[in-house]
């Protein structure tokens, strides 16, 4: 079974420091994508960012970047320069299969502190 | 565009009542779908239509009924509601992107059955 595994439950970071965010995902597929989103406690869910396995360069959204390890199949999240706006739930997931839809991870809860 | 909108955004049930959720996106997407989450269990996905007049059953549909009627409305009825069903209910709908399909959420409804 394909699974997505988010290893960090809770992570803290210092305002204007980095931080990563893992997510690795079990697939015998060799053609796939990881797409990152973000919660925050108002509870909408918000789509940050996509990598896909065939593509050359790690991808970038301003802040969010990842770091792609193709043979680890892990899509890390770097987030730069932390903001206090930037504590949230933190969910990786695959692209579906069937009917496209979403398996997300169990989430990483990121906290930034002042 | 208002993007994804879902209706209401809070309720309270008393088991045994029936409901429908109502989400309608202005994207012009074909996919639409219903999750739910609960602390310590991430998304679930309830039920997906992959395009109008098609919907297939996700991880958790047991309890729930859904009508596709048209493309832009997707709603979610729970016959006759059970505490368990107390949940956060998040509809999305997707577009291509990569390998994949790239999910944008509406803003959550959260349910309390007593």
């Amino acid at each position: 079974a394909q699974k997505i595994t988010q290893t960090q439950p809770g992570m803290f970071v210092q305002e204007k420091e980095a931080v990563t965010l893992d997510c690795t995902y079990d697939t015998s597929d060799q053609s796939y994508g990881l797409f990152w989103y973000k919660q925050p406690s108002s509870g909408e869910m918000i789509f940050l960012i996509y990598q896909g396995s065939y593509d050359e360069q790690n991808a970038t959204e301003g802040r969010y970047s990842l770091n792609f390890q193709k043979a680890r199949k892990s899509a890390n999240l770097v987030i730069s320069a932390s903001q206090l706006g930037d504590s949230a739930m933190y969910f990786c997931a695959p692209p579906g299969t069937s009917g496209s839809r979403l398996t997300f991870g169990e989430g990483t809860q990121l906290t930034v502190n002042p | 565009n208002a993007g994804v909108t879902q209706t209401p955004k809070f309720q309270v049930l008393k088991t045994g009542q029936s409901m429908t959720l109502q989400c309608a996106q202005d994207m012009n997407h074909n996919s639409m779908y219903w999750y739910r989450q609960d602390p310590g269990m991430g998304l679930r996905l309830i039920y997906y239509s992959a395009s109008e007049g098609t919907t297939d059953k996700g991880e958790v549909p047991n309890g729930y009924n859904v009508s596709r009627l048209n493309k832009r409305e997707f709603s979610l009825r729970l016959e006759s509601a059970a505490p368990s069903q107390t949940s956060v209910y998040f509809c999305a709908s997707s577009e291509a992107r990569g390998l994949g399909e790239t999910q944008y959420f509406g803003p959550g409804t959260r349910l309390l059955v007593l």
